[in-house]
């Protein structure tokens, strides 16, 4: 159970594409999406939190303009990078919890690998 | 926000002898703390974790023990194998940062057979 499907786990764009990556709670209701990034031989850097219905609240540092973050329904959760240039290349990896507690594992998908050229 | 350390930053082990990653946090409020493991390329993934309530716990070669009056938690691996070969992260969450984790550095595990 708990599994998160994220798509699409690798994108190739030139510069000044926008592009869009869904998160998906395939087998429960995520109450809470998490968006990181996560460089090369570094660890995840939380992005974002998204609650269904209601504005994402991102981390500091974080341009909301340039990653929009959309969560509809409790199933799906999604980012967009817009005019995506070669430093926003990285790993994006989503996460999920059930329930209302804090203290719930994350469920994460498998991450999706964009290259900007 | 929660200040999150992680020792040591590199673990290189025989296999069969035992690993011990160190993880030292801020926030005193923090009520979960999970371990997670990843592999080159691949998502993390939950291997074991414990509430505020319990002092230790196990599964099979890997425990978990957290001390909240000294703000640290300690992952343990047994009987190490070149399957355990990977970095593993602690992710305290909750308290005064409103159900989030903060990642630890990661420690990068080698297990030579």
């Amino acid at each position: 159970g708990a599994v998160v499907s994220q798509h699409p786990s690798w994108v190739i764009c030139k510069s000044g594409t926008s592009v869009k990556i869904e998160c998906r709670s395939l087998d429960f209701q995520a109450t809470t999406m998490f968006w990181y990034r996560q460089f090369p031989k570094q660890s995840l850097m939380l992005m974002a939190t998204s609650n269904e219905g209601s504005k994402a609240t991102y981390e500091q540092g974080v341009e909301k303009d340039k990653f929009l973050i959309n969560h509809a329904s409790l199933t799906l959760s999604t980012l967009t990078v817009t005019s995506a240039h070669p430093e926003d290349s990285s790993f994006y990896i989503c996460s999920a919890t059930t329930g209302t507690r804090s203290n719930q594992p994350q469920h994460f998908g498998d991450g999706t690998r964009l290259s900007i050229l | 926000g929660e200040n999150v350390e992680q020792h040591p930053s590199t673990l290189s082990v025989q296999e069969g002898d035992s690993a011990v990653i160190k993880c030292t946090y801020s926030d005193s409020a923090s009520n979960y703390f999970p371990w997670y493991k990843q592999e080159l390329g691949k998502r993390p993934q939950l291997i074991i974790d414990i509430r505020s309530n319990v002092g230790e716990k196990k599964d099979q070669r890997i425990a978990v023990t957290l001390n909240k009056t000294a703000k640290h938690f300690s992952l343990h691996i047994t009987e190490t194998q070149p399957e355990d070969s990977a970095v593993y992260f602690c992710a305290p969450h909750g308290g005064t940062n409103a159900g989030k984790s903060t990642f630890g550095d990661g420690t990068t595990l080698t297990v030579k057979p």
